[in-house]
């Protein structure tokens, strides 16, 4: 079983649409957690931390749940440019990153 | 800021060959990471420095690879020989432990994408 778990998709949603990707953790001990995007041929770039009380920027949400080990993160009013592999990634210590394989969302007009 | 500097962008070797890949990490950063991604594997975490020390290469595939970080500005990966299997894009990556807007974020170069025929 993977370290960090994630629903390959691809999700394809309209314009304007709100979508939302799940992740799960087996390593109880990690301490941070982040999504990240990696658009096609890029490298991939932090989008946001995720916090146990849960954050928002702008149209994303992260929520974090330790004791079901699962990470969330919701897009709301989808847009064009939103299309893109999002990645959840644990810290297991001390900078000791794992990544899931990402979840591809395309986003049509 | 220049970013976290790669190269080369492109590699084609032949199976058996030396592979040498570069990384020069952004200034003040203590943490470099070597990453490879491959459909099949998703991004996969080889090696990770701090401060020009290994603290971790468990995720290095076998013997045929090697990383070093001779100084705070520069580190190599090596694949000798290469084998068509590796081919794949290799990332390099650093980190601030302390100091920068997030804990732990990790800056990106733009990889290496190698292909062995």
């Amino acid at each position: 079983r993977k370290e960090v778990e994630q629903d390959p998709g691809p999700f394809n949603v309209p314009e304007g649409a709100t979508v939302a990707f799940n992740c799960t953790y087996s390593n109880s001990a990690s301490q941070s957690f982040f999504w990240y995007r990696q658009d096609c041929r890029k490298e991939p770039k932090l989008l946001m931390s995720v916090y146990s009380s849960g954050n928002e920027d702008g149209r994303f949400t992260a929520q974090l749940n330790r004791a079901s080990q699962y990470i969330s993160l919701l897009i709301r009013d989808s847009k064009l440019s939103d299309s893109a592999t999002y990645l959840c990634v644990v810290n297991r210590q001390h900078n000791d990153m794992r990544f899931g394989a990402g979840t591809r969302l395309t986003v049509k007009p | 800021d220049a970013g976290v500097i790669q190269s080369p962008r492109h590699e084609v070797t032949e199976m058996g060959q030396e592979v040498t890949l570069r990384c020069k990490p952004i200034s003040g950063h203590d943490y470099l990471f070597w990453y490879r991604q491959t459909m099949m594997r998703g991004l996969e975490l080889l090696i990770y420095f701090n401060n020009n020390v290994p603290i971790d290469d468990s995720g290095m595939p076998e013997d045929r690879f090697s990383a070093k970080m001779p100084n705070a500005s520069f580190s190599t990966l090596k694949i000798q020989p290469s084998e068509p299997r590796d081919s794949a894009v290799y990332f390099c990556a650093s980190s601030l432990l302390a100091g920068g807007p997030v804990l732990y974020e990790q800056y990106f170069g733009p990889g290496t994408r190698l292909t062995v025929t």
